[in-house]
């Protein structure tokens, strides 16, 4: 299968404890984002890289949050000091951007599902 | 600035019956529209999409979307609903200036149910 991945698919923590999250891209992407997710709404944009440099962030990511992409290829997102409003799903992306390339066609993984209690 | 407001939290339909789903969008400049499908415990998957070219656009799974600028609206249709359509549809906008960044806005979804 050579679609996003993303592990683990579900991991459940008990508030204030560290969590981190990997997602490989399709392998010619080279941009990659995370999305949050909640129970009954759209995805919501966290965080975007284009190779290894993360070029903007959104005012969602607090402190707690960081993300990186540190060889262009696979990235992680670590959340330190769960809080029970950090339950949600996760979301990778990515896209190839070149001159023609549409943008918006992302191609997502499953995600990966937090729960804190 | 862009949003997208997805009308219908829930749509039941029967199997064999038309489908609707309804997205109005705001956009500053010439958006790129976009509708993608989550089925339970899937990924998102593109079902189709728009950016300047045909005003009616045709995906996947005989689904298709029709942009309207006058009325800035993107609905979904599809002529006959089959039982594998039932999942959470989403309707998304682009600024075509593509950002890059934060250029997907998301809206909240509607639920496709499906009856026998």
């Amino acid at each position: 299968d050579t679609g996003v991945s993303q592990d683990p698919r579900h991991k459940i923590t008990k508030r204030g404890q560290n969590v981190t999250f990997r997602c490989d891209p399709i392998s010619e992407h080279n941009r990659l984002y995370w999305y949050r997710q909640t129970l009954g709404q759209g995805p919501e944009f966290l965080t975007y890289f284009q190779n290894e440099a993360q070029l903007e962030k959104s005012r969602l990511l607090s402190d707690r949050f960081s993300a990186e992409r540190p060889k262009g290829s696979f990235s992680t997102l670590e959340i330190q000091r769960t809080e029970q409003g950090d339950s949600a799903m996760y979301l990778c992306a990515s896209s190839f951007r070149s001159g023609g390339a549409v943008p918006g066609e992302l191609f997502f993984g499953e995600g990966s599902r937090l729960t804190v209690l | 600035a862009q949003s997208v407001t997805q009308l219908d939290s829930h749509v039941s339909v029967s199997e064999g019956t038309p489908v609707l789903l309804r997205c109005n969008y705001s956009s500053s400049y010439s958006p790129s529209l976009f509708w993608y499908v989550q089925h339970p415990n899937k990924g998102l998957q593109l079902l189709l999409k728009y950016t300047s070219a045909a005003t009616l656009v045709k995906g996947i799974n005989g689904f298709e979307a029709e942009f309207k600028k006058s009325e800035t609206s993107f609905h979904l249709t599809k002529p006959s609903a089959h039982m594998s359509d039932a999942a959470e549809y989403f309707c998304v906008v682009s600024d075509q200036r593509d950002t890059g960044r934060r250029a997907l806005t998301f809206g909240s979804g509607t639920r496709l149910q499906v009856q026998p």
